[in-house]
């Protein structure tokens, strides 16, 4: 199993555009969960999807954010316009329910 | 009060220490625990699960006291290689929640 896949790895654009981070969850998983870290707030939910479907959107930090999941294998964050504050690590995981709770390597962006 | 508390550290240490670190929670209806642990510029990796008996994976002992809502992970004989964060996490329904982890640095 490859586990979850994210890309990209790194991400370096311009304040005001547009930013897609993208996610490929372990095949089987139901639960897809977005995370954002940095060294201030540490990691944060910001959405969690369960059969396509999104849950909890209540950590998306404002409407420049969104997140879809057309498929069970296949998700989306995106970030429009980006802003020097959205620089973080994005990252993606995928569980069954809340077992075998698994991350992707993330996506380090920096907006600048 | 954060939902999830720990100490940032850094906790040095030299090899063959046994250190412990702690974690507090604030939702008492969270319903499973557990100990993950992040190298630097790598994803968190799961360490280990928490019970409420106390459990045991080789050097690693992690404790959960949910009256006072505080859970624990001891490591005995340090290695350097057990050099790294340690996040304490807790669930609510399908959703973990983390501390902003406790790093530690064992030295030679």
């Amino acid at each position: 199993d490859a586990g979850v896949i994210q890309s990209p790895r790194h991400e370096v654009t311009e304040m005001g555009q547009e930013v897609t981070l993208r996610c490929k969850p372990i095949s089987g998983h139901n639960s897809l969960f977005w995370y954002r870290q940095t060294m201030m707030r540490g990691l944060e939910l910001l959405i969690y999807f369960n059969n396509n479907v999104p849950i909890d959107d209540s950590g998306m930090p404002e409407d420049r954010f969104s997140a879809k999941m057309p498929n069970a294998s296949f998700s989306t964050l995106k970030i429009q316009p980006s802003e020097p504050r959205d620089s973080a690590v994005y990252f993606c995981a995928s569980s069954v329910d809340s077992y075998g709770y698994t991350f992707g390597s993330g996506t380090r962006l920096t907006v600048v | 009060r954060k939902e999830v508390e720990q100490d940032p550290g850094p906790f040095n240490v030299p090899e063959g220490a046994t250190v412990a670190f702690n974690c507090t929670y604030s939702n008492s209806a969270s319903q499973s625990f557990f100990w993950y642990r992040q190298d630097c510029r790598k994803e968190p990796k799961l360490l280990m699960s928490v019970y409420s008996s106390g459990n045991e994976d080789g050097r690693f002992t992690a404790q959960l006291n949910r009256a006072s809502q505080y859970i624990s992970l001891l490591i005995r004989d340090s290695k350097l290689s057990d050099s790294a964060t340690y996040l304490c996490v807790v669930t609510s329904y399908s959703t973990l929640t983390f501390g902003k982890g406790t790093m530690l640095l064992v030295s030679p």
